[in-house]
Parts: C-alpha cells; sequence; structure tokens
C-alpha cells in the first residue's frame, strides 16, 4: 500500500535551517510529481511547493520562493524540503503528498515549531 | 491567485441529514482540477472527490460533488457519526490553493 513518512521535523531558533525528508512506498515514485503542503496550528492548508517526477521543474508558493528548496532523489525514493531562514510563521505541521488527480496520498506530517 | 471561499464556516447538524458545502472561486476553475478533502482532527486530510465530482478510492457514495466555473458543491446525502470533521475545497493547477474550510459539528 502506498505509505509516504515524514521525517526531519523538530524546534529550531529564527533564522535556522532545517531539512525535511518524505519516504516514499507502495507505488513507483519516479512515476509521480510530488507536494509539500503545510499547516500552521489550529489554521487551514496552505500548498508549499510541487516538484514534477522528473525534477524537472520546481514551484513554489510566494510565501516560501527564495526561502525554501524542493528536491527530490528517485533512487532512494524520497522527497525533501531544505527550508532556510526560518520564520515564527513557518511553524508548522508539514505535509509530503502525492500528486494525481488530486492529492491522493499523503503522509502523517513532521511539525516544525520556529521559536527562540 | 485563485481564492477559494468556503460557506458556510460551520455547519451544524444531525446525524441522517443532509450536508451541504459550497466553494466559490475568485475566477473560473477548470473542473478537472477541482478537489474536495476531509480532515479529522490530528490527521492528515484525506482527498474525498476529485474532478469536481469524481469519488476518490474507498470513498463511500454518500459523497458528492459538483458544480463548474467558479461554483462548487459537496454534498454528503446522509451524515453518518464519523464524517463529523473539516472540509476543504482545492484548486490544484499550476499553483494550488485551498479554500478556508468548513467544519461540520454534530448539533
Amino acid at each position: 500500500q502506498v505509505q509516504l513518512v515524514e521525517s526531519g521535523g523538530g524546534v529550531v531558533q529564527p533564522g535556522g535551517s532545517l531539512r525535511l525528508s518524505c519516504a516514499a512506498s507502495g507505488f513507483t515514485f519516479s512515476s509521480y510529481g510530488m507536494h509539500w503542503v503545510r499547516q500552521a496550528p489550529g489554521k487551514g492548508l496552505e500548498w508549499v511547493s510541487f516538484i514534477p517526477y522528473d525534477g524537472s521543474n520546481k514551484y513554489y508558493a510566494d510565501s516560501v520562493k527564495g526561502q525554501f528548496t524542493i528536491s527530490r532523489d528517485n533512487s532512494k525514493n524520497t522527497l525533501y524540503l531544505q527550508m532556510n531562514s526560518l520564520r515564527a510563521e513557518d511553524t508548522a505541521v508539514y505535509y509530503c503528498c502525492r500528486g494525481s488527480t488530486g492529492f491522493d496520498y499523503w503522509g502523517q506530517g513532521t511539525l516544525v515549531t520556529v521559536s527562540s | 491567485e485563485i481564492v477559494l471561499t468556503q460557506s458556510p464556516g460551520t455547519l451544524s447538524l444531525s446525524p441522517g441529514e443532509r450536508a451541504t458545502l459550497s466553494c466559490r472561486a475568485s475566477q473560473s476553475v477548470s473542473t478537472s482540477y477541482l478537489a474536495w478533502y476531509q480532515q479529522k482532527p490530528g490527521q492528515a486530510p484525506r482527498l474525498l472527490i476529485y474532478g469536481a465530482s469524481s469519488r476518490a478510492t474507498g470513498i463511500p457514495d454518500r459523497f458528492s460533488g459538483s458544480g463548474s466555473g467558479t461554483d462548487f458543491t459537496l454534498t454528503i446525502s446522509r451524515l453518518e457519526p464519523e464524517d463529523f470533521a473539516v472540509y476543504y475545497c482545492q484548486q490544484y493547477g499550476r499553483s494550488p490553493t485551498f479554500g478556508q474550510g468548513t467544519k461540520v459539528e454534530i448539533k
């Protein structure tokens, strides 16, 4: 069965960096585009970034452009999100999602807390 | 950016009742790229409807989606206890956006 497992979240000081990972299994990872979506505590969903199946392009929400970098390693079935210059407003649960007809599978999420 | 506005913010209903949730877009959305998700506390969202009206795998037929252009609707024909949750609409074109959510609560 399809599984997406995020890791790499934690507490980081403002201005710091984190790299999130999403390990995929149960499907042909290299055939699907992948997204990151975040949800601040008690708030709604915000799309963050998308990378096509082959990594040929990268797309970002305006709120993270120039700050976050999405990447993937199809040989390791893993999606990444490098987050730099983190701010309090980046505090959220970060989900990786498979892009298909809609975002059809989601991981359980990893919590990123930006606080001094 | 396409802004999606959901209404109402909260819907208070009893099990067995019909729920009608609205999603209005700031500009026309291709029906191919309109989805609905359900989220329960502490859980990741779950895809219910894609392409405005197609049910995702394993979704019961009491859930249905309709609409086109700028107005879309999610209908739950008869609420089951497990349906009380928050529902989000989404357009998943080039720059995806979500509505702010509708909470369906037990009356």
